[in-house]
Formats: C-alpha cells, structure tokens, sequence
C-alpha cells in the first residue's frame, strides 16, 4: 500500500509570492491533516479536511488555506509569503472512523522563502 | 500556552539499555496518545499509541504507559539501539477529534554503541 505523497519535496520562493503544495494520502483515508514544523515553534496543527470540507483549523493567519478533493487529494495554498513561513510542511492522512486515530505522515515539503 | 511537554530536549543512552522518554499534557479532554520518531527532513513515523482506558501498551521494544491522574505518558525502548537515535514526538488526541494531533516539543535521543 502506497504510503502518503507529498510534492513538491523541496521549493524555493520570494517573498510576497504564492506557494500550493500537494497531498495524496494513504488509498482509503478520507481525513487530511497539514502540519507545520520549525526549530522554533516544532510541529503545529494547520487544518484538517474530510470530505472536502475543513472540519478543524489551527492559530494560523488566513494566508493559510487549503481543500480537499473528491479523492481525497489535499492542496495547502500560502499566500503573500513571509521569511517566517519557511519551514517543513507536513501532511498526515488517517482512516477517521475506525477504533484507533493514528495519523500517517508523509515526507513533508521543505520551504524556503528568500 | 504548551497543552503537550516534553521536558528533556534530548537524552543519551548507551546501546542495550532502557531509554524513558517522558511526557506530560494539560488537557483534560486528550484521551488519544501517541508516540513517533522522526528522522531530519522526514515526517514522522507511528510508533505506538495508547487510549485512556489503558495505562499501558506494548508492541515489541516499545511500551508506552498512561498515568492519567498525573496527566503523564512515558515511552520505554527496551533494549536500545543506535539505529533509534532520531527525534520522539509525544502527540496527544481529543478521541475521534481528527487527524489534529497537538504535539510535544520532542526529545532527541542518542543511543551510543
């Protein structure tokens, strides 16, 4: 069974310009969960996605965004980049509605905002 | 305001014996928990969770164990090896919250040969 897939791997932006990363989760999985993690705050909950709907969503600014599709493929969008938005992005897919609630992470997407 | 806390940043172990990784959360409401390892420029990796109805869970070398009173959860790696020499993430869960997992800050553990 495939694992989650995220691409890009790694991006380089300017500042001020616009990023959408990509998230194929597990075949199965409905939930879609993004994470961010850097040195200085570790690994924060973004949002989460079931059936394309975003059911949960952290203490992020609204430069923040992302959807879901039908097949359960999951977009984040960063808008108006800042140096501060540099860090790893993390997707983590889980089967929601089942006894247990662990979620499996992809790779994650390096950024860097120049 | 830190609702998951790993207080050692990172801990050394010498390679056969125990390593205790602890945890401790604020949140009443967390009844999922849930450990991973994490390699550098890599997601995490599951490991092994615990529910609250149990105060204790094994899958190998690894147990966690729930002490819900003290609102504390620790991960024991028996024996140790170099290879677990990564980043260990606590996570806790509102039950069937979702996939939104609040995060400790990590410990990194060094298991030297």
């Amino acid at each position: 069974k495939a694992g989650v897939t995220q691409t890009p791997r790694y991006l380089i932006k300017t500042r001020g310009q616009q990023v959408t990363l990509s998230c194929s989760p597990i075949s199965g999985h409905r939930s879609v969960s993004w994470y961010q993690q850097t040195p200085g705050q570790g690994l924060q909950f973004l949002f989460e996605y079931f059936s394309e709907t975003q059911r949960n969503k952290g203490n992020f600014p609204g430069r923040f965004s992302g959807r879901q599709f039908s097949n359960s493929r999951s977009e984040m969008n960063v808008s108006t980049l800042e140096l501060g938005d540099s860090a790893l992005y993390l997707c983590a897919s889980s089967q929601i509605y089942s006894s247990s609630t662990e979620a499996f992470f992809g790779q994650g997407t390096r950024l860097t905002v120049v | 305001d830190q609702q998951v806390k790993q207080n050692s940043p990172s801990l050394s172990v010498q390679e056969g014996r125990i390593s205790i990784l602890n945890c401790d959360y604020t949140n009443s409401m967390f009844d999922y928990f849930l450990w991973y390892k994490k390699y550098p420029a890599e997601g995490p990796t599951f490991l092994i969770s615990i529910s609250s109805i149990k105060d204790k869970n094994e899958d190998g070398r690894f147990t966690v164990f729930l002490n819900k009173s003290a609102k504390h959860l620790s991960l024991h790696i028996v024996p140790s090896q170099p290879g677990d020499s990564a980043v260990y993430f606590c996570a806790a869960s509102e039950g069937l919250a979702g996939n939104m997992l609040t995060f400790g800050g990590g410990t990194r553990l060094m298991v030297k040969p």
